[in-house]
């Protein structure tokens, strides 16, 4: 069974402060991670697909980071405004099973 | 671009009954993906469907089947329903097979069994 982990599972942030939350990830035949942001009563919405290596995509105030090598990529968010409380998703392709392994998520809730 | 819609939104069964959910993607799209999501769970793949053909199954019993159709669109069947299949029920598209491309998500079906 494919692992991918989460961390922090919960997370209160003050508005205006930045944050960052982990996804880990089997590191060998890497090929792609996904991050999802999923806000309450819609339908989850993508960030990004990181691909490479030391790889760092950026859209707005959020960014990721990738290491391949060890198994783990960053999500950063800078500056939280209340539209950024939702649950953050990380998907790694798993190959042998042919589906997309999703995280349990990390819900950041942000304090006005 | 239409999103990716499912119907019906919100759904009450008893137990034993049976279930069809429908999902249709985005235009263009040729792969339909299937997640339950229940409390405490991540996103359980159920299925994904390409080109009419059920690619691969996630780790669900037999109740759990679905079709896709020549236009793209796909529905989702349970059987016999269980007071454990109360979910949500997301289906995602995405323009070829789910594992790399980006997954478009539609709104879910909340599915409560009683």
């Amino acid at each position: 069974i494919l692992n991918v982990e989460q961390s922090p599972q919960s997370l209160h942030v003050q508005e205006g402060d930045s944050t960052n939350f982990t996804c880990s990830f089997p590191s060998s035949n890497f090929y792609a991670l996904h991050w999802y942001r999923w806000e309450t009563a819609k339908s989850p919405e993508a960030l990004f697909v990181m691909t490479l290596n030391g790889d760092e995509k950026k859209k707005g105030r959020i960014s990721a980071t990738l290491n391949t090598k060890e198994g783990y990529s960053y999500l950063y968010i800078k500056g939280s405004q209340p539209e950024d409380s939702a649950t953050y998703l990380c998907a790694y392709p798993d190959f042998g099973n042919e589906k997309l392994t999703f995280g349990t998520g990390t819900r950041l809730t942000i304090i006005p | 671009k239409a999103g990716v819609t499912q119907t019906p939104r919100y759904l009450i069964k008893t137990r034993g009954q049976q279930v069809t959910l429908s999902c249709s993607p985005i235009s263009g799209h040729r792969s339909v993906s299937w997640y339950q999501q229940t409390p405490g769970q991540g996103l359980q793949f159920l299925f994904e469907y390409f080109s009419e053909t059920q690619r691969n199954k996630g780790n669900f019993p037999g109740r759990f089947s679905g079709r896709q159709f020549s236009n793209s669109r796909s529905e989702m069947n349970v059987s016999t329903l269980e007071l454990g299949d109360s979910a949500l029920y997301l289906c995602a598209s995405s323009l070829e097979a789910g594992l790399t491309d980006t997954q478009y998500f539609g709104p879910g079906t909340r599915l409560t069994v009683l």
